[in-house]
């Protein structure tokens, strides 16, 4: 069964240091997203891409952000200087007709 | 703005008996999707099903159930038979479609226990 990847699983950075998350839709899906959640809080929305841009963002999505999909496999969030509060799971899903969402596994990022 | 309220942060079961998890959400739209994601203590998060709005009839996957109430805005999870392995976060989501976005807004999860 076709499956979201995301690597690395966990990442460990220095406060300002920049990282990248990388993610790997289910291959036929047209819609992406990437969400966040901060140790025992909910799952909070962070930005959506369809047709190779942004479709939309939320507050917390702000200029050290940013996404990109380098080829037509892979699907990566850029935290350009990364604080203590970046801290979290950070989850990518896709769905293909912007119906269900299918999560991958989640990268742990902890800022030092 | 649409949201998701989860009032209980924390259940117990035992094994094999059923437990209703509770959600109510907030919304003017008449078209959406509701949805029961699981997240065990590995994180990940996997869909447990899924409710269109437009359906009258409550969704089922094997041992989930849900109770779609539209009129009054609630969406509880029924899981019977409980096993261990159901133990985890629960989290309700509400989603608007949309031409091309439909990001998911989430409640603040149930924490469930199955004890042997």
């Amino acid at each position: 069964e076709p499956e979201v990847t995301q690597t690395p699983s966990h990442q460990v950075t220095q406060m300002g240091q920049e990282v990248i998350l990388r993610c790997v839709p289910i291959s036929n899906h047209l819609y992406f997203y990437w969400y966040r959640q901060i140790l025992g809080q909910k799952v909070e929305f962070l930005v959506s891409f369809y047709n190779n841009e942004i479709s939309e963002k939320s507050e917390i999505f702000d200029d050290q952000f940013s996404v990109e999909r380098p080829d037509g496999s892979n699907f990566t969030l850029k935290i350009r200087s990364t604080k203590l509060e970046d801290s979290a799971m950070y989850f990518c899903a896709s769905s293909d007709m912007g119906e269900t969402q299918y999560f991958g596994p989640g990268t742990r990022l902890l800022v030092l | 703005a649409q949201t998701v309220t989860q009032s209980q942060p924390e259940m117990s079961v035992q094994e094999a008996e059923t437990v209703t998890l509770s959600c109510t959400y907030d919304t003017s739209e008449s078209n959406y999707y509701l949805f029961w994601y699981k997240q065990p203590p590995s994180r990940q998060m996997i869909l447990v099903i899924r409710q269109e709005a437009y359906k009258q009839q409550n969704a089922t996957e094997n041992r989930f159930s849900v109770n779609f109430q539209k009129a009054a805005k609630s969406f509880s999870l029924k899981i019977s038979d409980s096993q261990l392995g159901d133990t985890a976060m629960y989290f309700c989501a509400f989603m608007k479609p949309s031409f091309n976005t439909d990001k998911l807004i989430f409640g603040t999860g149930t924490r469930l226990q199955v004890f042997p």
